[in-house]
């Protein structure tokens, strides 16, 4: 079946500096590849998502590229922030099935 | 709006008992699904409905059932609860029907922290 490796599983950077997540994906069908924040003891939320016919997509200090030959997307953060510590999650429609996959996770520390 | 609600949040069940976990959402979406996330697994999918009236299995269905009573409703059920069910298990909604375009954000409840012993 579908599946998302996410890489690195954890990351710590200094105030200030970016972070860069990395998700790759097998099915070639997939068409929408969301990102998730989730705080410590609390519910996951989106905080971007692209679409496969769209290359990069920015909100501020948060970015994320797609590269559908190579079949990854990556999340980007920058001038990073105490309150950008978090788990992030990325996602994926496996398509015909409306079915979500998430990746297992980064664990992003941004040290003051 | 309470947007996705669960119930309970904590529970605590010994080997062998059974409960159902409910999930309702008041946006009106159509599609509807149960997660379970355990340290470093990050989510994974149990079962989702696509839409009131379907539903269908996902990553690891086993040990579970699931009822979609209506477009507000989904709820999960253990049926004899076993140790490694100890988990948090999250529900979350999204708007679309099946089969349409793939594009939309899943709304998450608050979780159910369950603990079997």
């Amino acid at each position: 079946g579908e599946n998302v490796e996410q890489h690195p599983s954890t990351l710590s950077v200094q105030e200030g500096d970016s972070a860069v997540i990395k998700c790759t994906y097998s099915d070639s069908a997939s068409n929408y590849f969301p990102w998730y924040k989730q705080e410590l003891g609390k519910r996951p939320q989106l905080i971007i998502d692209i679409r496969s016919n769209v290359g990069e997509k920015k909100d501020q200090r948060i970015a994320v590229t797609l590269n559908k030959t190579a079949k990854h997307f990556s999340l980007h953060i920058t001038e990073t922030q105490p309150e950008d510590s978090a788990v992030y999650f990325c996602a994926l429609i496996t398509s015909g099935t409306y079915k979500y996959i998430f990746g297992t996770g980064t664990r992003l520390k941004v040290l003051a | 709006n309470a947007g996705v609600t669960q119930t309970p949040k904590f529970q605590v069940l010994k080997t062998g008992q059974s409960m159902t976990l409910q999930c309702a959402q008041d946006m009106n979406h159509n599609s509807m699904y149960w997660y379970r996330q355990d340290p470093g697994m990050g989510l994974r999918l149990i079962y989702y409905s696509a839409s009131e009236g379907t539903t269908d299995k996902g990553e690891v269905p086993n040990g579970y059932n699931v009822s979609r009573l209506n477009k507000r409703e989904f709820s999960l059920r253990l049926e004899s609860a076993a140790p490694s069910q100890t988990s948090v298990y999250f529900c979350a909604s999204t708007p679309r029907l099946a089969g349409a375009s793939s594009t939309d954000t899943q709304y998450f409840g608050p979780g159910t922290r369950l603990t079997v012993l």
